[in-house]
């Protein structure tokens, strides 16, 4: 168990809607790192928070936002939802903000099915 | 930009066999090198990591690896390959790519050991 918890475990929506993915880092780690994992792009870091605040921005669509709470949560938002955003995301933790070499801790991650 | 390359998509091994799995990476500066495993299901887990030093690093499971600069290779590697072993590989590099540390990580290698 990597102590990173992430819900919901399944979600189905259809195009055009708008969801929420919530996640809780392993409990120290004050960075909380986003990926999509898909068969064809493989895994692509989104975003990253540190200490609530963003710390740096990868392949994120302007449709989707994330943003990290005092207590360290962090939730990621995908709106008008389209087929292609279909994918497995993953939420990962590490200590300190990426300059120590610290590893990441992910979740099990939520599988995203848009109809 | 950073980059990592697994050339196999899948490599097949008899159990009790010796097993590598390759990877080569591009960074510039000094890399933090990653293995993570991925069973089904399931989130990515740490396996092991280089920072600095003994190019050869111990990890989970009997895994190891070796770091070689000059071929810009970090290949996991384990002596005798169990079935249990069989599932994704991935790895993955950390480098100071515009002031972040974000983890890149390659596509994946499927590890498949035959009983």
């Amino acid at each position: 168990d990597s102590g990173v918890t992430q819900t919901p475990k399944h979600l189905i929506t259809a195009t055009g809607q708008r969801v929420t993915l919530r996640c809780s880092p392993r409990s120290g780690d004050l960075s909380v790192y986003w990926y999509q994992q898909s068969l064809d792009q493989g895994l692509q870091f989104l975003i990253q928070y540190y200490n609530g605040e963003e710390r740096a921005k990868g392949n994120i669509l302007e449709r989707f936002s994330a943003q990290q709470f005092p207590d360290l949560h962090s939730e990621l938002n995908l709106s008008s939802l389209e087929l292609g955003d279909s994918a497995l995301y993953f939420c990962a933790s590490s200590v300190g903000a990426g300059g120590t070499g610290s590893p990441l801790h992910f979740g099990n991650g939520t599988r995203l099915t848009v109809t | 930009a950073q980059s990592v390359a697994q050339p196999e998509d899948q490599v097949n091994v008899a159990e009790g066999n010796p097993l590598t799995v390759k990877c080569t990476y591009s960074v510039s500066g000094n890399p933090y090198l990653f293995w993570y495993v991925q069973y089904p299901n399931r989130g990515l887990q740490f396996l092991l990591k280089y920072i600095t030093g003994d190019n050869l690093v111990k990890g989970s499971y009997g895994f190891e690896a070796e770091f070689n600069k000059s071929q810009t290779s970090f290949h996991l590697k384990k002596p005798s390959a169990l079935v249990s072993d069989s599932a994704l590989y991935f790895c993955a590099v950390r480098g100071p790519s515009g002031g972040s540390y974000i983890p890149t990580f390659g596509r994946g290698t499927s590890l498949i050991v035959h009983p």
